[in-house]
């Protein structure tokens, strides 16, 4: 009921084009949505978050579309970049605790 | 501003030995959030300290514990070694308790022999 189910594990797109990974989740107690860039080596590196109330929220190149009915989430990587290649982890947070639940990760590679 | 930062980089060990790990949190951040990242899996939360007092376990055994001092830096101690604690140990700090984001450091690599 804590897990966090994120897909695809591994995607592949052409450079200039969207990047879509998805998440799921079951429990409805979640109140911060964030996801997060790891490039190998390093640590996980917040890019955007979303609270239940949103429904869509935009930084740049990067968008979440937050569905609640459905329980889901999604990260568009709009006109995706070499440099985008890295995992990303959509993860959320049980409201009034202290834990962040991440989902398997979804390792992205963009091809130049 | 200095980001998180963790020591040492990469630590091996064998089973049943015992490891500190440490942490030291962003400026102005008193909360620490222990990862444990095996490989390939996304991280899964071992505890936070919040102003030295642990504020909230994961589903990890007893011989896994911290510490916070009063700089708000953190030490993660695992006694006991088992082969399946190999693995990417990461701190997270924030500011204000649970409530703000969590800014991550690069990781400790523990490999267990």
């Amino acid at each position: 009921q804590q897990q966090v189910k994120q897909s695809p594990q591994s995607l592949i797109v052409q450079k200039g084009g969207i990047s879509i990974i998805n998440c799921a989740y079951e429990n409805t107690a979640f109140d911060y949505f964030p996801w997060y860039q790891q490039f190998p080596g390093k640590g996980p590196a917040l890019l955007i978050a979303i609270r239940p109330d949103v429904s869509e929220k935009k930084e740049g190149r990067f968008t979440i579309s937050f569905n609640k009915s459905a329980k889901q989430f999604s990260l568009h990587i709009m006109d995706s970049q070499p440099g985008d290649s890295a995992t990303y982890f959509c993860a959320a947070r049980i409201q009034g605790a202290q834990k962040l639940v991440f989902g398997q990760g979804t390792r992205l590679t963009i091809n130049p | 501003e200095t980001g998180v930062t963790q020591s040492p980089t990469h630590l091996i060990k064998t089973r049943g030995q015992q490891v500190t790990l440490r942490c030291s949190s962003q400026s102005g951040h008193n909360t620490v959030s222990w990862y444990q990242q095996a490989l390939g899996q996304g991280p899964q939360f071992i505890f936070q300290y919040y102003r030295e007092e642990e504020n909230g376990r994961g589903n990890f055994p007893p011989r896994f514990s911290g510490l916070q001092f009063p700089n708000y830096s953190s030490e993660l101690n695992v006694n006991a070694l088992e082969l399946d604690d190999s693995a990417l140990y990461l701190c997270a700090s924030s500011s204000g308790g649970w409530r703000n984001e969590q800014f991550f450091g690069p990781g400790t690599r523990l490999t267990v022999l």
